[in-house]
């Protein structure tokens, strides 16, 4: 099975900086990767696919790359609507797997 | 609007079943291939099951293998997850979710909550 491994799993921040994820693969999926975003109570929402490219209707604040084993996804300029969890996930092989989750505070 | 609805959670006792439905709407179950994930309380999201749009291949987690089961009824445009031999660990909120083109999921449902107890 593939692993994911997320850092940091938390990180506090305010409104306006910028915040950068990081995952990595425990082998290489080339860029079949997604990032969602996760709000308490409420079902995951995709943001990004294919390792970089957005899905409709989410704002351009939101970017992500690399491919293999390193990913990231970087939010420019924080919105209040930003504070959530997130989570990347290979989507290069059965079983697919999450990484643990990053939750972004509040500081 | 596309959306899909879970349905079907609730208490059980360990060793018990249980059968989740996902209805769709807006959009054609059998063109997408959809799948099952799970939150345990607190925790993170896990892929429990997939099913491929023709039907023709359907994955487990190993966590779940031999208990639970996906299944389509296509026409009634839903998605089906029956679980057996339920354990405690298996406590969890399930999601259904849409795989549009093979690389992220991108529409799910609200949930359903399944809870496994004595």
């Amino acid at each position: 099975d593939i692993q994911m491994t997320q850092s940091p799993s938390s990180v506090s921040a305010s409104v306006g900086d910028r915040v950068t994820i990081t995952c990595r693969a425990s082998q290489d999926i080339a860029s079949w990767l997604a990032w969602y975003q996760q709000k308490p109570g409420k079902a995951p929402k995709l943001l990004i696919f294919a390792s970089s490219s957005l899905e409709s209707g989410v704002p351009s604040r939101f970017s992500g790359r690399g491919s293999a084993t390193h990913f990231t996804l970087t939010i420019n300029d924080l919105q209040p609507e930003d504070f959530a969890t997130y989570y990347c996930q290979q989507a290069h092989s059965f079983p697919v797997t999450f990484g643990g989750g990053t939750k972004v505070e509040i500081k | 609007e596309v959306q899909v609805v879970e349905s079907g959670g609730g208490l059980v006792k360990p060793g018990g079943s249980l059968r989740l439905s996902c209805a769709a709407s807006g959009f054609t179950l059998r063109s997408y291939s959809m799948n099952w994930v799970r939150q345990a309380p607190g925790k993170g999201l896990e892929w429990v099951s997939s099913i491929s749009s023709s039907g023709t291949y359907i994955y487990y987690a190993d966590s779940v293998k031999a208990r639970f089961t996906i299944s389509r009824d296509d026409t009634k445009n839903s998605l089906y997850l029956q679980m057996n031999s339920l354990r405690v660990e298996d406590t969890a909120v399930y999601f259904c979710a849409r795989d549009e083109r093979g690389d992220g999921f991108d529409v799910w449902g609200q949930g359903t909550i399944v809870t496994v107890s004595s």
